[in-house]
C-alpha cells in the first residue's frame, strides 16, 4: 500500500519555466489538499479538491493551478515559476474521517 | 482565517518530559491534531484530540486541551533522541486543516 506518493522529489527551475507536480493516492480518497512548507511558517494551503472534477482555492493560491481530472490523482502546475514558489511543497488526501496522510514531499527550487 | 501559534524551539535532556504548546483561534474546530515531521520527510500524524475531550493519552504521548483558553499541548513522556523533530499543531474547520509554525524539538543526549 503505497499511500500518497509525489513526483518528483526534487526539481530546479529557471525563472519563467513551467512544471507540473503529481500527486497520486491509492486509497480511494475524495479530498486531496496541496500545501507548500517555508521555514517559520509552518504549512499553507495552496488549492484542495473535495472530490473528482473539483478544485478549490486554499490560502496562498496566486501562481498555481490545480486539476483533479482523475479521483485518485491531483496535479500541480505553476505556469511561470518565480523566485518566491521556491519551497516545499507537500500533498495530502483524506477520507471520511478527519485524518490526513502526507507525501514525502516535492523540494522545489527556482532561481 | 484561523491562527494557530506556536514556539519555534524547545530543547529537553534524553529522558526527560517534553511539553510542546499551542494556541489556537477557531472556537468550532472539531479536531486537533498533533503532526511529527522528520528531517527530509512528510507529516506523520501523531495523535489528535476531539473538541469535547479534555485529554488524550497515547502510550508516551498525553494531549490536553483546554477550551476555555484555546490551549493544546503535547507531551512527550522519558523523550528519546529519535522524538527529535518538528512537530505541529493544527485544527480542523472548513473542511481544511490549519498548521501552526512548527516548533523544532531537540533532544540531548
Amino acid at each position: 500500500n503505497a499511500g500518497v506518493t509525489q513526483t518528483p522529489k526534487f526539481r530546479v527551475l529557471k525563472t519563467g519555466q513551467s512544471m507540473t507536480l503529481l500527486c497520486a493516492q491509492d486509497m480511494n480518497h475524495e479530498y486531496m489538499y496541496w500545501y507548500r512548507q517555508d521555514p517559520g511558517m509552518g504549512l499553507r494551503l495552496i488549492h484542495y479538491s473535495v472530490g473528482e472534477g473539483t478544485t478549490a482555492k486554499g490560502e496562498v493560491p496566486d501562481g498555481y493551478n490545480v486539476s483533479r481530472l482523475k479521483k485518485q490523482n491531483f496535479l500541480l502546475g505553476l505556469e511561470s515559476a518565480a523566485p518566491s514558489q521556491t519551497s516545499v511543497y507537500f500533498c495530502a488526501s483524506r477520507g471520511s474521517s478527519y485524518e490526513q496522510y502526507f507525501g514525502p514531499g516535492t523540494r522545489l527550487t527556482v532561481t | 482565517g484561523e491562527d494557530v501559534e506556536q514556539s519555534l524551539f524547545l530543547s529537553v535532556r534524553e529522558g526527560d518530559s517534553s511539553v510542546i504548546n499551542c494556541t489556537y483561534t477557531d472556537s468550532s474546530s472539531t479536531y486537533l491534531y498533533w503532526y511529527k515531521q522528520e528531517p527530509g520527510a512528510g507529516l506523520q500524524l501523531l495523535t489528535y484530540i476531539f473538541s469535547n475531550m479534555d485529554m488524550k493519552q497515547d502510550q508516551r504521548l498525553t494531549v490536553l486541551l483546554n477550551k476555555k483558553d484555546k490551549h493544546l499541548s503535547l507531551r512527550i513522556a522519558d523523550t528519546q533522541t529519535g522524538d527529535s523533530a518538528i512537530y505541529f499543531c493544527a485544527e480542523f474547520g472548513a473542511n481544511n486543516l490549519f498548521f501552526g509554525t512548527g516548533t523544532r524539538l531537540t533532544v540531548i543526549p
